[in-house]
């Protein structure tokens, strides 16, 4: 019972790389989301998606795209990295708006 | 903005002691809810909230949401060890989206 299930677990780019942040769900959720967590200010929502084929910007979506292409996988996109970026991301799937996330474990990212 | 204010931020106590982490917000909740985390993992739901005057308990834990539905509160009895971890509560604004809004978390550590 994998749940939710982020790949890669920590990365370091230099400032200007890009990369994919990949996030799998297997409980059949419709819903969802990509956070970033910084010490001190909880989890702020990046963007999320409601359904397969559509995405929406949450609190701090600049520097970020996202794609659902299929239902089970959401994946975050940084264009050009920034130090700024620099944070550990979560990804979390829901069955419905309002219900409980599930967690994945995580991926820390720094950029230099 | 819908802005959610956790307080008290850091927490230190001694194993046994008492403690209440408290959850505020200027605009009323649909449901709130309330994750544990420990390092390296993602967040685990406590609980959900969703009726103004609710109390819910879960062994030592009680979840307490306000009338007004705008503030929570979570009192641990007779705190362990194994209490330790980072607590964080999510506020839902809006059913329609399913957004939750984080506080900004509360580190306790219990000492033995």
């Amino acid at each position: 019972n994998a749940g939710v299930t982020q790949t890669p677990k920590f990365r370091v780019l230099k400032t200007g790389q890009s990369m994919t942040l990949l996030c799998a769900q297997d409980m059949n959720h419709e819903y969802m989301y990509w956070y970033r967590q910084d010490p001190g200010m909880g989890l702020r929502l990046i963007h999320y998606s409601v359904g397969e084929g559509t995405t929406a910007k949450g609190e701090v979506p600049d520097g970020y795209n996202v794609s659902r292409l299929k239902k089970q996988n959401f994946l975050l996109g940084l264009e050009s990295a920034a130090p700024s970026q620099t944070s550990v991301y979560f990804c979390a799937s829901s069955y419905s708006s309002g219900s409980p996330l599930h967690f994945g474990n995580g991926t820390r990212l720094t950029v230099t | 903005t819908q802005l959610l204010e956790q307080s008290p931020q850091f927490l230190s106590i001694q194993e046994g002691e008492n403690l209440t982490v408290y959850c505020n917000s200027s605009s009323v909740f649909s449901s709130l809810q309330w994750y544990r985390q420990e390092p390296g993992e993602g967040p685990v739901l406590l609980v959900t909230v969703v009726t103004g005057g609710e109390v819910k308990k879960l062994k030592r834990l009680t979840f307490q949401f306000g009338d007004a539905r705008k503030d929570s509160s979570l009192h641990i009895t007779a705190a362990q060890p194994g209490d330790t971890g980072l607590y964080l509560c999510a506020g839902s604004f809006s059913s329609n989206t399913g957004k939750l809004i984080f506080g900004q978390g509360t580190t306790l550590q219990v000492k033995p």
